[in-house]
């Protein structure tokens, strides 16, 4: 069964001070794993899907990497919008659903 | 381009009833799916129908059920309501199950 642990499970910065978070996966074959932002009372909204190990992809302040065992999201220099869960999911081959670890909840002090 | 639609935003039930949730995906989307979020648990995957077909099935009891009309658009049951299942309902679209668009979800209160 495919599971997905991160950490930490909350997280306290001052703005601009960098910072990742971890994702740990095990799923007998990778079709995708996948972070997403989630602000309260809203749904997830998608940042990167990586497909492989060694795989790297950037957006803003925000970069995700993939080993063939976990996943980070480094953060440079966040700003206080930044504050929010940050969840993974891993999707398996063959496989329709998305296995969410229970997310890191980033806060950002001005 | 119109987002994934989930409606309604909140509904309170008593526990015996029962509840219909409506999903409206991104146009063009044919696979649908369906999510449980609580506090303790995250996110459980519920079930997953592409062409009106359910594929995929999560560790849920039979009270909960789905379906997915021609135009995808989906909707969820849950008959008998229990206290635990108090949680917001997440519906996801896909075109190809690379990529999952998250709609903001039903929050459901029941009491």
């Amino acid at each position: 069964e495919d599971q997905v642990t991160q950490s930490p499970e909350a997280l306290r910065l001052q703005e601009g001070e960098s910072s990742s978070l971890n994702c740990s996966y095990t799923v007998s074959g990778l079709r995708g794993l996948f972070w997403y932002r989630q602000d309260p009372g809203k749904g997830p909204e998608f940042l990167f899907t990586l497909y492989s190990a060694g795989e790297e992809k950037e957006k803003e302040r925000l970069k995700a990497t993939l080993t063939k065992k976990e996943s980070f999201l480094h953060i440079t220099a966040p700003k206080p919008e930044d504050s929010a869960t940050y969840l993974c999911a891993v999707q398996g081959l063959g496989n329709e659903k998305l296995t969410f670890g229970t997310g890191t909840r980033l806060t950002i002090i001005p | 381009k119109a987002g994934v639609t989930q409606t309604p935003r909140y509904l309170i039930k008593t526990r015996g009833q029962q509840v219909t949730l409506s999903c409206s995906p991104i146009s063009g989307h044919r696979s649908v799916s369906w999510y449980q979020q609580t506090p303790g648990q995250g996110l459980q995957f519920l079930f997953e129908y592409f062409s009106e077909t359910q594929r995929n099935k999560g560790n849920f009891p039979g009270r909960f059920s789905g379906r997915q009309f021609s135009n995808s658009r989906s909707e969820m049951n849950v008959s008998t309501l229990e206290l635990g299942d108090s949680a917001l309902y997440l519906c996801a679209s896909s075109y190809s199950n690379y990529g999952y668009t998250f709609g903001s979800g039903t929050r459901l209160t029941v009491v």
